[in-house]
């Protein structure tokens, strides 16, 4: 696709509910990369992927959050018995390659709300 | 954690003045970027400037880099309205990943 694709836009849960975030990135686009932002704040680091390895998950705040990538394309982040702090927009990018020599083209992320 | 920092945290301003923000950041970088992002969703990229460029320039933005005093400025020149929007910086700190800013929050008024 021409940009960088997240679904849902939205996601509404009950608190204890899994939820699954998808992003598909950029054709050809080797790396991918999760933060989220919670309301007024900055992006946090979750984790990011070179093809379908994740050299660095040290974003992930616990064990409920898991990220895969398959075909070195689609990222699925899982998020399991989520909690009210979780409410947070989750945003995805993509680059050409890992690194900082790149500039990032974002999706327009998920905004999930845990009630 | 946060490797750059924005100031001010938000600035209002008319529509034909300059806006100015800046960035510090911690560790030695590369490159820094600067990005958009309108109503708290995706963000685009702006510019990028390199560790051995002091000055770049991309239509009505500026920006400037000072690698002695680890801080960055974007400047935007004669702003409009649709400029309205929270402006990041980002670094990469010797990971394959950005670390961003905390934001500047920017009103334009018509």
């Amino acid at each position: 696709g021409a940009g960088v694709s997240q679904s849902p836009s939205n996601k509404v849960t009950e608190k204890g509910k899994d939820v699954e975030l998808r992003c598909d990135p950029i054709s050809g686009h080797t790396a991918l990369y999760w933060y989220r932002q919670s309301l007024g704040q900055g992006l946090e680091f979750l984790i990011y992927f070179q093809g379908n390895s994740a050299p660095d998950k040290s974003g992930l705040p616990s064990d409920r959050f898991s990220a895969e990538r398959t075909g070195g394309s689609v990222s699925t982040l899982t998020i399991q018995r989520t909690q009210q702090e979780d409410s947070a927009v989750y945003l995805c990018a993509s680059s050409l390659e890992s690194g900082y020599d790149y500039g990032y083209t974002f999706g327009s992320g998920t905004r999930l709300t845990v009630v | 954690s946060q490797q750059g920092e924005e100031d001010p945290q938000a600035l209002s301003i008319q529509e034909g003045e300059n806006a100015t923000m800046n960035c510090s950041y911690k560790t030695s970088i590369n490159n820094l970027q600067w990005y958009r992002q309108n109503s708290g969703r995706g963000l685009v990229h702006l510019i990028l400037i390199r560790s051995n460029e002091r000055e770049k320039h991309s239509g009505r933005l500026r920006v400037t880099l000072d690698t002695s005093k680890k801080s960055s400025s974007l400047l935007i020149t004669a702003s409009r309205a649709a400029d309205t929007a929270s402006y990041f910086c980002a670094t990469g700190d010797n990971t394959d990943k950005l670390i961003f800013g905390t934001g500047t929050r920017l009103q334009v008024f018509p």
